[in-house]
């Protein structure tokens, strides 16, 4: 079956830049999409069809999507990013398929 | 806006059924896929799968077994089903809608959590 692998923890000083990236066999492919999920929250749509930008979604978040790696890219982090973030592809066998998730620590 | 809204019981006996049910306003379930997910404590999401609004279904295959999902068009509204639940099955449950095109989603609920304990 198919499955997407992240980083467990990505640490990242504020005003830096943070890359969380995500595997997966052929991820190219396929289209990617990121989740940011905070504490006691429900998850939001940061990036998807690899690159796009929600409304509301500031310009700081960006993807990119090649090979076998989607990275998920937040210049001039700030603290309030800080948080747990999922990326996610859709494959036709095993259907939605979530990574294990990378928790995002700014300090 | 979209918004969703999932009920239901918060605590269920081990080998019984979870049912959660999860209502749709500000717009219409009609030709959009939903999803059911889940994150036990501690955990990461999982997908259950997703029902399309006119009835089709596609489950995880390791849930396909115990998970059982429906659509009510005139009420909008959506039902999980999950049968012989154990401590495993204790998570916050989400409903999402699943854009057709690029597979995310775009909508979601506040989660419920269910925890299965005697």
């Amino acid at each position: 079956s198919f499955e997407l692998t992240q980083p467990p923890s990505v640490s990242v000083s504020p005003g830096q830049t943070a890359s969380i990236t995500c595997s997966g066999d052929k991820l190219g492919d396929k289209y990617a999409c990121w989740y940011q999920l905070k504490p006691g929250q429900s998850p939001v749509l940061v990036i998807y069809q690899d690159t796009k930008r929600p409304s509301g979604i500031p310009e700081r978040f960006s993807g990119s999507n090649s090979g076998n790696t989607a990275t998920l890219t937040i210049s001039g982090t700030q603290p309030m990013d800080e948080a747990d973030y999922y990326c996610q592809a859709w494959d036709s066998n095993t259907g939605v398929v979530f990574g294990g998730g990378t928790k995002l620590t700014v300090l | 806006q979209v918004q969703l809204q999932e009920s239901g019981p918060g605590l269920v006996k081990p080998s019984e059924t979870l049912s959660l049910t999860c209502t749709v306003s500000g717009g219409s379930v009609n030709n959009s896929y939903w999803s059911w997910i889940r994150q036990p404590p501690g955990k990461g999401l999982e997908w259950i799968g997703y029902i399309y609004y006119s009835g089709s279904t596609k489950y995880k295959s390791s849930l396909k077994s115990r998970v059982t999902m429906s659509v009510d068009t005139s009420k909008n509204l959506l039902s999980l089903k999950m049968s012989s639940v154990t401590a495993a099955d204790t998570a916050v449950y989400y409903c999402a809608r699943e854009r057709s095109l690029s597979f995310d989603l775009d909508y979601w609920g506040q989660g419920t959590l269910v925890t299965v304990s005697s």
